[in-house]
């Protein structure tokens, strides 16, 4: 079991240009998530999906839009870079009547 | 919706002395409260958690204990390791969302 992977791990990109971020789990996992990470601030809910075909906001959704059209496959993507973006981004899963969310390895992207 | 602190943010200790970090929530409805540490450069691990009908729970070296009445939780280290050095969160749960605390850095000096 790989558990939760994310892809890629680093990126550089220059403002106002777009990216996909993807987080795949093989643990058949219902609940998916996107979070972002910057110092000081713990980790704060982006989006998140209860199931296949299903997503739903955040705490910070706005920049970002998601898809879940597997259930083992949650992406994040941004359609205009900012720099206010610049951030490292964890996907995480947990099972249907089980609490214990399973984060990835992390995506530490930079947008100058 | 759910807000938690934690506190402190940095907490130095010598290895071997305990080290305490403390949480509050908001929303009484919460009912789940994991703890997660986090090495430099690594994702998020569980390391302990508890639920809101159990007040105090261990494992090894790590407790937790919860207050239900005072919506606040605590986490204890025992005998501490430099390999207890890391970032450590603590998060609420109503249902299948987490709201995180900021984070406390513990640094174990040897």
């Amino acid at each position: 079991n790989a558990g939760v992977t994310q892809t890629p791990k680093f990126r550089v990109l220059k403002t106002g240009q777009s990216m996909t971020l993807l987080c795949a789990q093989d643990m058949n996992h219902e609940y998916m998530y996107w979070y972002r990470q910057d110092p000081g601030m713990g980790l704060r809910l982006i989006h998140y999906s209860v199931g296949e075909g299903t997503t739903a906001k955040g705490e910070v959704p706005d920049g970002y839009n998601v898809s879940r059209l597997k259930k083992q496959n949650f992406l994040l993507g941004l359609e205009s870079a900012a720099p206010s973006q610049t951030s490292v981004y964890f996907c995480a899963s947990q099972g249907q009547g089980s609490n214990e969310q399973f984060f990835g390895p992390g995506t530490r992207l930079t947008v100058l | 919706g759910e807000n938690v602190e934690q506190h402190p943010s940095t907490l130095s200790v010598q290895e071997g002395d305990s080290a305490v970090i403390k949480c509050t929530y908001s929303d009484s409805a919460s009912n789940y409260f994991p703890w997660y540490k986090q090495e430099l450069g690594k994702r998020p691990q569980l390391i302990i958690d508890i639920r809101s009908n159990v007040g105090e729970k261990k494992d090894q070296r790590i407790a937790v204990t919860l207050n239900k009445t005072a919506k606040h939780f605590s986490l204890h280290i025992t005998e501490t390791q430099p390999e207890d050095s890391a970032v450590y969160f603590c998060a609420a749960s109503i249902g299948y969302k987490l709201s995180f605390g900021a984070g406390t850095t513990v640094t174990v000096r040897a």
